[in-house]
């Protein structure tokens, strides 16, 4: 069936380090991919997306991978800062569905 | 410009009791989406509008569950007689996307119900 999933639960990293949050998925049909942070008591905020014809995107600071050989997205997130610290979320699209299907997620903590 | 917004934020039933979630899409979203996120976990779908058509509704748990959008913009969903399981955070989020353009779905603040 389908499913992403992230393979680190926590992340603490040193403000000014660079931060990489990993994700797995497992439907192939997937084709539009999307990183969400979110904030206690909040909704996700969206970061960043891509589609399965790029393998690279790049905003402000974030980078998101796309290596659809192994099925596998991560997020970069350069000269990380306190701001930053948030549950990140990958999610998929894809297979003739409009749903997004999301993984369980990871926290990401940022030390000053 | 304002967001996906939502009320309440937050609701608290008492079992068997009814309750009905808002949500108001940014202006011009065709597309309005439900979520359930429990907590510690990522949300999960419940259902799909495009105008005021209910076009999956595939992620309802049970048919407690039930959503509407009959203008096409704001959207309620209601969940009848409510079970302690039903405690979760309510996600809304809409979007652009019309069929199966992908589109980005912006989530509002959610609605956290808890249910005694």
């Amino acid at each position: 069936g389908e499913s992403v999933g992230l393979h680190l639960p926590t992340l603490s990293v040193q403000e000014g380090d660079n931060s990489i949050i990993n994700c797995a998925y497992s439907n192939s049909a997937s084709d539009y991919f999307i990183w969400y942070k979110q904030e206690s008591g909040k909704g996700p905020q969206f970061i960043i997306d891509i589609r399965s014809n790029m393998d690279k995107r790049q905003g402000q600071r974030v980078t998101v991978l796309l290596n659809k050989t192994v099925k596998h997205l991560s997020l970069q997130i350069a000269a990380t800062q306190p701001g930053d610290s948030a549950v990140y979320f990958c999610a998929e699209m894809g297979g003739g569905s409009e749903k997004l299907v999301f993984g369980k997620g990871t926290k990401l903590t940022v030390n000053p | 410009g304002a967001g996906v917004s939502q009320s309440p934020r937050y609701k608290v039933a008492k079992r068997g009791q009814d309750v009905a979630l808002r949500c108001d899409p940014i202006s011009g979203h065709v597309s309005l989406f439900w979520y359930q996120q429990a907590l510690g976990q990522g949300p999960e779908f419940l259902t799909y509008f495009q105008n005021e058509a209910q076009l999956d509704k595939s992620g309802l748990p049970s048919d407690r569950f039930f959503a509407e959008r009959p203008e096409g913009s704001v959207s309620t969903l209601k969940i009848q007689r409510t079970q302690q399981e039903d405690s979760a955070v309510y996600l809304c989020a809409s979007s652009l996307a019309v069929g199966r353009s992908r589109e980005t779905q912006y989530f509002g603040p959610g609605t956290r119900l808890l249910v005694l």
